[in-house]
């Protein structure tokens, strides 16, 4: 059974706090991704990665950086934790061209 | 660049059929992928299409026109369960990795009523 887990389903953050949040994927996937989603926005890619220690910027990079050390996990840094941060973030896997998978998401709210 | 458009909302009748349109236009294009999700839930895989013609899968089929940029999700036999977002994605080839992209619409909300 493919499994993609986030180490947080709500998180709560002040202003200026840093902000991690893990990914892990147990299919051995070289290509994994960051999102969020917004109300009437969809999905939105922040930054994915196609192999440890490559990652690329997607549509809204902004105020995020992330690490890939190992394969099996992606994080995504809130450097400084903004108001406009608050978001659902979804984390994905997927291996080449195929299926892609995603974890059940972490709700942040950042006041 | 990428561009993918879908309906925002829909309304259908329990038992009906329901057709859900998908627009794209994307560069190194490689295939359109259909996506369940209920509320407050991560997104479900549904369908892939690389070829032009109908997938049947169940209740769900997935339709894909390649000249026309085109693809539609088809659910017959609607059940209340049914309402959820439907997200379109199209698959590209990222040139810049060698790896794949995967560009999402803003969704369908389909609302299923008795």
């Amino acid at each position: 059974d493919v499994k993609v887990t986030q180490s947080s389903r709500y998180l709560v953050k002040r202003t200026g706090e840093k902000v991690f949040l893990e990914c892990v994927q147990d299919m051995d996937h070289e290509n994994m991704f960051w999102y969020r989603q917004d109300p009437g926005l969809g999905l939105r890619l922040i930054y994915f990665s196609y192999d440890v220690k490559m990652k690329e910027k997607g549509d809204i990079p902004e105020g995020y950086s992330v690490s890939r050390e190992k394969k099996e996990r992606f994080s995504l840094i809130l450097e400084s934790a903004s108001t406009n941060q608050t978001s659902m973030y979804l984390c994905a896997s997927r291996e080449k061209g195929g299926e892609q998978y995603f974890g059940p998401g972490t709700r942040l709210t950042v006041t | 660049g990428q561009n993918i458009d879908q309906p925002t909302e829909m309304t259908a009748t329990e038992g009906a059929i329901v057709q859900i349109n998908c627009t794209y236009q994307t560069s190194g294009f490689n295939g359109l992928f259909w996506y369940q999700q209920h509320a407050g839930e991560a997104p479900t895989f549904l369908s892939y299409n690389v070829l032009d013609g109908l997938e049947e899968k169940g209740r769900f089929s997935s339709f894909l026109s390649r000249s026309k940029g085109y693809s539609y999700l088809l659910l017959k036999e609607l059940q209340m369960k049914d309402s959820a977002s439907y997200l379109c994605a199209a698959l590209s080839l990222y040139s810049g990795a060698g790896s794949y992209q995967l560009t999402f619409g803003k969704g369908t909300k389909l609302s299923v009523i008795p």
